[in-house]
């Protein structure tokens, strides 16, 4: 299994643009989560899906922020628009039935300017 | 929501030490304690866990020790190798859902 694919790699833009970070989970998996990583605070959970179904969206900062899941192999988190302390590295990651595991992908470093 | 702490913030331990990491959490409930290891560039990746019903876990050079009477456990690492170096998080799972809430890490240098 290739594990958990994130795109892009590296996104740079302008604030007010809008952004879409992409995720496919392991196949099999019906965990999907979405985290973001700061230095200031550490790596933060901003929605998690179970068999495509939002569960939990409490840690989505504001409504600039929506994720979706409309199948089980994809799901995307957009920001818009965009703004600079949207700074982060976003991973996505999956987990098997019964929850637990957590398998990260590479991450997207996004970068507002 | 989960309250977790971890220490050290940074260790430094020369080659063939042996590196102890702590974490305590708030929710009596967790039932699920994972460490996770990232190195640079990379997305944390599943070292060890170990279940509530479970006081100690080992695989190879690495382990972790469970207190759930003072809600902590703890990573150790023996004969640390340069490769070691990375930073280390623990990530209790809440007893109501799935979530994982990750501590603040601990970045682990092993000097050769």
């Amino acid at each position: 299994d290739a594990g958990v694919i994130q795109s892009p790699r590296h996104e740079v833009t302008e604030m007010g643009q809008e952004v879409t970070l992409r995720c496919k989970p392991i196949s099999g998996h019906d965990y999907l989560f979405w985290y973001r990583q700061t230095m200031m605070r550490g790596l933060e959970l901003l929605i998690y899906f179970n068999n495509n179904v939002p569960i939990d969206d409490s840690g989505m900062p504001e409504d600039r922020f929506s994720a979706k899941m409309p199948n089980a192999s994809f799901s995307t988190l957009k920001i818009q628009p965009s703004e600079p302390r949207d700074s982060a590295v976003y991973f996505c990651a999956s987990s098997p039935p019964g929850g637990g595991k957590l398998f990260f992908g590479s991450g997207t470093q996004l970068s507002v300017l | 929501g989960e309250n977790v702490e971890q220490h050290p913030s940074t260790l430094s331990v020369q080659e063939g030490d042996s590196a102890v990491i702590k974490c305590t959490y708030s929710d009596s409930a967790s039932n699920y304690f994972p460490w996770y290891k990232q190195e640079l560039g990379k997305g944390p990746q599943l070292i060890i866990d170990i279940r509530s019903n479970v006081g100690e876990k080992k695989d190879q050079r690495i382990a972790v020790t469970l207190n759930k009477t003072a809600k902590h456990f703890s990573l150790h690492i023996t004969e640390t190798q340069p490769e070691d170096s990375a930073v280390y998080f623990c990530a209790p799972q809440g007893g109501s859902n799935y979530k994982l809430t990750f501590g603040k890490g601990t970045l682990l240098t092993v000097n050769p």
